[in-house]
């Protein structure tokens, strides 16, 4: 079975832009995480869709935002990007069935660099 | 102070050890939890997964929560080079809102086996 997949793997932009990554999760699951990965913070939670819903979102600003296809397929968006959002964004896709909602699979992430 | 708290290391130990790495926790709440192996610049890779407290075992991996004290940890037997990786602990609180699918991480461990 394929394992989760992200596109593009690496991005420069310059402050101001905007950006969209794509994600598409293991064949068979309906739940798509995103997290950001910087080194001073670590990972953190940006957003979850399940079945094309956004269930849960973290505390990121309105900049960030999120979709997710009939196909589970899944984007995130980052308008006006700041110095700041260079970052490795991380998809992770779940089934989730019962007892198992904590396993997620990620991809291999898109590294964002913003100029 | 962070729900999740990891020591960062860095841990160096030499081929065939022992390794023991642990994560403590503030949320009773959480139920689900995960340690992930992260190579340098890829994804990370689910190692193990435990539902409530208890042991688990894979190979040369085991995993232990102990939710009364809100600790767990990863043993690795026989320690590799291809061990050294960054070990992430991560934890799941399934009661739904504004814990769909968000796991929180602790900072990461990064181990080096040397030969």
């Amino acid at each position: 079975k394929a394992g989760v997949t992200q596109t593009p793997r690496y991005l420069i932009k310059t402050r101001g832009q905007q950006v969209t990554l794509s994600c598409s999760p293991i064949s068979g699951h309906r739940s798509v995480s995103w997290y950001q990965q910087t080194p001073g913070q670590g990972l953190q939670f940006l957003f979850e869709y399940f079945s094309e819903t956004q269930r849960n979102k973290g505390n990121f600003p309105g900049r960030f935002s999120g979709r997710q296809f009939s196909n589970s397929r899944s984007e995130m968006n980052v308008s006006t990007l700041e110095l700041g959002d260079s970052a490795l964004y991380l998809c992770a896709s779940s089934l989730p069935t019962s007892g198992r909602e904590g396993e997620q699979f990620f991809g291999p992430g898109t590294r964002l660099t913003v100029l | 102070q962070k729900e999740v708290e990891q020591d960062p290391g860095p841990l160096s130990v030499p081929e065939g050890a022992i390794v023991s790495l642990n994560c403590t926790y503030s949320n009773s709440a959480f139920q689900y939890f995960m340690w992930y192996r992260q190579y340098s610049r890829k994804g990370p890779e689910l190692l193990m997964y435990t539902y409530s407290s208890g042991n688990k075992e894979d190979g040369r991996f085991t995993a232990q929560v102990d939710k009364s004290s809100k600790y767990i940890s990863l043993f690795i037997r026989d320690s590799q080079p291809s061990d050294s990786a960054t070990y992430l602990c991560a934890m799941l609180n399934n009661a739904g809102g504004t814990s769909y699918g968000k796991l929180t991480f602790g900072q990461g461990t990064i181990l080096t086996v040397h030969p």
